[in-house]
């Protein structure tokens, strides 16, 4: 089984404040999704990275995959309280016989203060 | 309206009552998936299809079972509920493996809470 360490599990800032949330494996991925997901609801994509060392900006937020596509970072910048969520990383399969198996971190519980 | 929709939403059921939550997405898309969340833990996947009859073991799959025997549908079954499957699941949908098709993201359903006793 293929394992996503998520961190950290919260982070509570101040409206203005960066932040870096952090995904890593000992497994390689095909590729690394990030979503936001609101209270009440499912998650929704923000972002898909395929190639190692692939930077992708959305706006204020930041993603990057590893190298050896084992990790994945989320950089928010100058944060806002419209920021609050919950994030959760998500690895896909290399292949073989668990292609197209997706593998969850824990989550980040990110609150931004006005 | 292109959506996942679960039924039912809400579910409070006793131990060993065989139950059914039903998922159908309209998007006519090949790759439909089960997950559950549970706190401080995210999302685990329960089983996933990549096309009809063909179903694949996630993380977490004992205790369920799952068909696909049409494209749209997906439901996931509990022969035996018991309490520690008391979680909120999503079933989610999209048109190729996730991470292939860069531009298409799953689409996930509003989630069915259930509380088994």
């Amino acid at each position: 089984t293929q394992l996503l360490e998520q961190s950290p599990q919260f982070l509570s800032i101040q409206e203005g404040e960066n932040l870096t949330v952090y995904c890593n494996s000992s497994s390689v991925f095909s590729s690394l999704q990030w979503y936001r997901q609101e209270p009440g609801e499912g998650p929704v994509l923000l972002v898909t990275v395929v190639t190692g060392g692939e930077v992708k900006k959305l706006k204020r937020l930041t993603f990057q995959f590893g190298d050896a596509r084992k990790d994945s970072s989320l950089h928010i910048t100058a944060a806002q309280p419209g920021d609050t969520g919950l994030y959760l990383c998500a690895g896909v399969d290399a292949g073989g016989t668990s292609y197209g198996k997706l593998t969850f971190g824990q989550g980040t519980i990110l609150t931004v203060h006005p | 309206e292109a959506q996942v929709t679960q039924n039912p939403r809400y579910l409070i059921t006793v131990t060993g009552k065989k139950l059914t939550v039903t998922c159908s997405q309209n998007m006519n898309h090949e790759y439909m998936s089960w997950y559950r969340q549970d706190p401080g833990l995210g999302l685990r996947q329960i089983y996933y299809s990549m096309n009809v009859e063909v179903t694949d073991k996630g993380d977490v799959p004992e205790g369920y079972k799952v068909s696909r025997k049409e494209k749209r549908n997906f439901p996931l079954i509990l022969e035996s509920p018991s309490p520690n499957q008391t979680s909120l699941y999503f079933c989610a949908s999209s048109s190729h493996v996730p991470g292939q098709g860069r531009n298409q993201p799953q689409h996930f359903g509003d989630g069915t809470r259930l509380s088994i006793l």
